[in-house]
């Protein structure tokens, strides 16, 4: 079975970095491209950006660009969503998703809150 | 960037209606739609691609529509199981840019 498993939550203070990681198993990670999503809370779906595997070929979404830096790591099979300095509106759910059209396989999610 | 605008934000429906989701892109897309279902506090699954195929797994009752700028996706028989916020999503070009989200409840 295809699975993308994601790190756990995370409490963090305002300016402080952040790396979250999203894994894949259970099929040719280098083959598709994975794609951040943010959800705020009781708020929809943005597309955050979307990465492939073999090349690091990066696109974002027109919001997240220069705010946040995607990544992966070919040989783990894990693509990465990073912050240098948090903001208190970055509290949210991340997810990972497998794409690169649409995405048909999704991570659970990982859920920061930035807090002082 | 393509901008995708659905309605309505919310409906409210009973058990056996059909329902009827509307998605409209702000330039022409083809047929690059996705529909995707959350239901509350749970990971978004997709429900249907290329505007009218059904992903695997999923029932029959649903299906989309549309091409160019304007699709739907329907519900043919409204069961418990469905309520949940629904959202489209292009993959046309540029950002793969989500709908707002459709609040289906009963």
């Amino acid at each position: 079975e295809e699975f993308l498993v994601q790190s756990g939550a995370e409490l963090r203070k305002p300016g402080e970095s952040l790396k979250i990681s999203c894994q894949g198993s259970g099929f040719k990670f280098t083959e598709y491209w994975v794609g951040w999503v943010r959800q705020r809370p009781g708020k929809g779906l943005e597309y955050m950006g979307i990465i492939y595997a073999v090349d690091s070929d990066t696109r974002y979404g027109p919001s997240f660009e220069g705010q946040v830096t995607i990544s992966v790591d070919r040989f783990t099979n894990t693509a990465y969503l990073q912050w240098s300095s948090l903001k208190a509106s970055d509290t949210a759910m991340y997810f990972c998703a497998r794409g690169p059209d649409v995405f048909d396989v999704w991570g659970p999610g990982t859920m920061v809150i930035v807090s002082s | 960037d393509i901008q995708m605008t659905q309605s309505p934000s919310s409906l409210s429906a009973s058990v056996g209606d059909r329902v009827t989701i509307s998605c409209r892109a702000s330039r022409g897309i083809a047929n690059y739609l996705a529909w995707y279902q959350q239901k509350p506090g749970e990971v978004p699954k997709l429900l249907i691609y290329a505007a009218s195929t059904l992903h695997s797994g999923v029932p029959s009752r649903f299906s989309g529509g549309g091409s160019g700028t304007d699709f739907t996706l329907t519900i043919s028989s409204l069961q418990l199981a469905d309520v949940a916020t629904y959202y489209c999503q292009n993959y046309n070009t540029g950002p793969r840019a989500f709908g707002q989200g459709t609040k289906v409840e009963i």
